[in-house]
């Protein structure tokens, strides 16, 4: 199956800036997808990474303060822009090939303070 | 929208102990997915179940897709304390290949 590595693994930011975490899938894969896990939850998702165009977003979460790229089949980002304390979250990187089904990248664990 | 309520929401076992967690939705599912997430990590995959009915294992995992197609269980056997952790089950929506998950299944083990 599909491995994905995902960074930075961890980060700690001030209130304010922006955060741009990164995710290599080892394999060309149909979809990419972003989770959020908060604290002591589940996970949600955040959009889907399109390749070539902008990504589709879930209900709740906007392009300015998450955008995403895609620009080809291994290759995806998500930015946590003007970040607050609510975005401290561990944020997941997911690939889906039908062959492989899904796979998940570790996580960003992220701390705005 | 398509929930998953997953129960239940924490378990405290002692070491050699069976496990049971379930899943249940008011929506059909075409596939279960069973997760486990230790700390510091993202999930990774146990168990996915297919097909209505469908009783698979993997190790002393055991898994059922349940006939309605709106629920599922997990088991886990003879439980070690490296079964610490947190499981979910989760399900793509529709057609778009979106996974939905459950709250999840904090699991401790006492050796």
């Amino acid at each position: 199956s599909a491995v994905i590595s995902q960074k930075p693994s961890r980060d700690i930011c001030q209130r304010g800036t922006s955060l741009t975490i990164q995710c290599q899938v080892d394999s060309q894969v149909t979809m990419m997808f972003w989770y959020r896990q908060q604290p002591g939850q589940s996970l949600t998702l955040i959009a889907t990474a399109n390749q070539g165009s902008e990504a589709t977003y879930e209900s709740g979460f906007v392009i300015d303060k998450f955008p995403i790229s895609r620009p080809n089949l291994t290759f995806s980002t998500l930015t946590v822009s003007n970040m607050s304390p609510e975005d401290s979250s561990i944020y997941l990187c997911s690939a889906y090939e039908p062959t492989d089904g899904y796979t998940f990248g570790s996580g960003t664990r992220l701390t705005v303070v | 929208g398509q929930q998953l309520n997953q129960s239940p929401q924490s378990m405290f076992i002692q070491e050699g102990e069976d496990v049971s967690m379930n899943c249940t939705s008011s929506s059909i599912f075409n596939t279960w997915l069973w997760y486990k997430q230790d700390p510091g990590e993202g999930p990774v995959l146990l168990i996915a179940l297919y097909k209505a009915g469908e009783l698979t294992s993997n190790g002393r995992l055991t898994a059922q897709f349940g006939i309605t197609r709106k629920d599922s269980f997990l088991n886990i056997s003879a439980s070690i304390p490296s079964d610490v952790g947190i499981y979910f089950c989760a399900g793509p929506r529709g057609s778009n290949y979106k996974l939905t998950f459950g709250k999840g299944t904090l699991l401790t083990v006492n050796p």
